[in-house]
């Protein structure tokens, strides 16, 4: 079982629509967890960043974290066209010596 | 403007041949990485840096060697010995040399090995 799964989709959606992505992880001891995005062709950039359990929102965006089910989650609310990228959700122990762990990412495409 | 450059883009080499990728950063960061994103695999850790003169492997070392002589540049080799060499490479660094301190990523250069 690897430590973090993914769906990679792809996902397609209307404008507008509410889009939920997903990652579930193996590792208990994960304590911090991100979701990065990224453009066709580009490097990935920092979305959103959570520590532990609970919600937490930024505009239409929103990062979900359920220990007890090793589950995560992004919302994206009023999804536009510019939302479509691929979607990476990554994770850490923070502990010494241990990096960022990366799911696959799923790919989004939001349609007008 | 800070940031993350590398080059070039798009690489093209033989089998058998080293070629070296470039990253240069003007953050002042002091941990820089390299990863590997194949279709499907998400990002791979290759290797990482989180001070000048030191690096540590990452989970696919095997075939691929850097150095860190300046603070600003971590340059990738990927060698003759690296099975599978196609894919795109990304650099990143972070100002923390902990693994939640957020990584700035470079736009990536593309290999192609034929």
């Amino acid at each position: 079982q690897k430590e973090v799964e993914q769906d990679p989709g792809p996902l397609s959606v209307p404008e507008g629509a509410i889009v939920s992505l997903n990652c579930t992880y193996s590792n208990s001891a994960f304590q911090y967890f991100m979701w990065y995005r990224q453009y066709s062709r580009k490097g990935p950039e920092l979305l959103m960043y959570t520590y532990s359990s609970g919600n937490k929102e930024d505009g239409r965006f929103t990062a979900q974290v359920d220990k007890s089910s090793k589950y995560i989650s992004l919302f994206i609310r009023d999804s536009q066209p510019s939302d479509s990228a691929t979607y990476l959700c990554a994770m850490t122990t923070n502990q010494a010596g241990t990096a960022l762990i990366f799911g696959k990412g799923t790919t989004l495409s939001v349609s007008s | 403007d800070g940031g993350i450059t590398q080059s070039p883009k798009y690489l093209f080499r033989k089998e058998g041949q080293n070629v070296t990728l470039s990253c240069e950063q003007n953050l002042n960061h002091d941990a820089m990485y390299w990863y590997r994103q194949d279709p499907g695999q998400g990002l791979r850790l290759i290797y990482y840096s989180q001070i000048v003169n030191d690096f540590q492997k990452g989970d696919i070392a095997e075939g691929y060697s850097v150095s860190r002589e300046k603070k600003e540049s971590f340059p990738l080799t990927v060698t003759s010995a690296q099975k599978n060499p196609t894919a795109f490479y990304l650099c990143a660094s972070s100002q923390g040399v902990t693994s939640i301190d957020e990584q700035y990523f470079g736009p990536g250069t593309r290999l192609t090995v034929t």
